[in-house]
Order: structure tokens, then sequence, then C-alpha cells
């Protein structure tokens, strides 16, 4: 157990429809990270956000958002859902902006998001 | 540009064997970290061991250690006496300039 909690772990839904994915990071871990992976893209870095600031910005696509609020939990929002968005969304923490030893990424389960 | 490659999509490797995971990276930055974590078919994402690039010695973490070539930029993950639950995939990854940068992945397998 990482101590990186996702929900939903799985999630199915619609073409066009929003969901939203959250993220509690380990506590005490301020930055928050988001990635997507997908079978024919690997592990895709989306956002990352440390105590409540974006930090830094992947391949996130307009119709994606993120915030981290101030509980520093982090939830990514995905709009105007298409087939291709079909994939497994990762939350990952670390207790700084990570890097160096001690610095890895806790992964959390995934969220399984599948788009009909 | 900063990239990790990773050139072997499958691995196969008799149980008790040791086997080696490949990774190349690539970056100008002088400070950087390399990372492997590991994806069992449950999904989750493991990390297993870490090596700095000021490290001089290869880091090692129980049966897995890194072979840390700096002047080659490689980071090759090698395990030693394999179990059947080291099946899975493992991913290679490098930290610099504030962002994680990740291969493609091994999918290793070990055959009883």
């Amino acid at each position: 157990d990482s101590g990186v909690t996702q929900t939903p772990k799985h999630l199915i839904t619609a073409t066009g429809q929003r969901v939203t994915l959250r993220c509690s990071p380990r506590s005490g871990d301020l930055s928050v990270y988001w990635y997507q992976q997908s079978l024919d893209q690997g592990l895709q870095f989306l956002i990352q956000y440390y105590n409540g600031e974006e930090r830094a910005k992947g391949n996130i696509l307009e119709r994606f958002s993120a915030q981290q609020f101030p509980d520093l939990h982090s939830e990514l929002n995905l709009s105007s859902l298409e087939l291709g968005d079909s994939a497994l969304y990762f939350c990952a923490s670390s207790p700084r902006l990570a890097g160096g030893p001690g610095g890895e990424l806790f992964f959390g389960e995934g969220s399984r998001l599948t788009v009909l | 540009a900063q990239k990790i490659t990773q050139t072997q999509p499958g691995m196969f490797v008799q149980e008790k064997e040791a086997v080696t995971l490949d990774c190349t990276y690539d970056t100008s930055d002088q400070s950087y970290g390399l990372f492997w974590y590991k994806q069992p078919s449950s999904g989750e994402m493991i990390f297993l061991i870490y090596q700095g690039s000021y490290d001089e010695q290869n880091a090692t973490e129980g049966r897995y250690s890194l072979n840390f070539q700096k002047a080659r930029k490689s980071a090759n993950l090698v395990i030693s006496a394999s179990q059947l639950g080291d099946s899975a995939m493992y991913f290679c990854a490098m930290h610099t300039g504030n962002q994680f940068y990740f291969g493609t992945g091994t999918s290793l397998t070990v055959i009883p």
C-alpha cells in the first residue's frame, strides 16, 4: 500500500460525458502528479501540483483540467470524453518537488476509465 | 530533449536466474535521478530502486541492482534469483528539470 488513494477504481461512461477522478496523496506529501497510461502510448505525464499550485504541465488536453485543494487532495476533471480517453489514470505523490533520494513518486492504484 | 528508451518490449527468464532489463537515457542536465518501477498485472506502480547522477556506486535494493554507466547513459536493472512474482512490466524513469520521464516499459515473464 503506497498510501496514495484514488477513486473511483473503475469508471464506465459514454462519449461526451464528464468525469472527475479524485486523489488523496500520502500524508505529508505536497506534490501531486497525474499520469495517463494507455496501451499504445505508455505513461504520459499530464500535470503536477505542489502545495496547491500548478508546477508543470505535460500533454494535457484542453478538455482536461485539474486542481489541488488546500487539504492537498487533487481532482482531475475530464470533459467531452472521447473513445481515445479510455485509459488508466494514475495519481502519484511525493514529499517535495521530487527527484533525488527519497523523492520517488508513490503511485495510487489508478482509476481505469472506459469510454463507450 | 529528455528521453528514456527501453528497447526490450518483452523478456523471458528462467526462475532463479538473473535478468538484465535495459534502459538508456538522454539528457544534457548534470543533475538527474534514475528510477525503476514495477507494474504487476494488478496495475499499481511500485518503486524499486533509485540512482542519482552523482552517485559513484551502483544502487542495490535486495535482489535489485542498478548497473549505472554514466558515460554510456545507461541505467540497467538487474534482478537476481528471479521469482515467479517478478513477472510484471518494468518501467525506467528519469527525473530532471522538475519532471519525470518514463520509458515505454519491458514486460518480464519468469518461467518456472
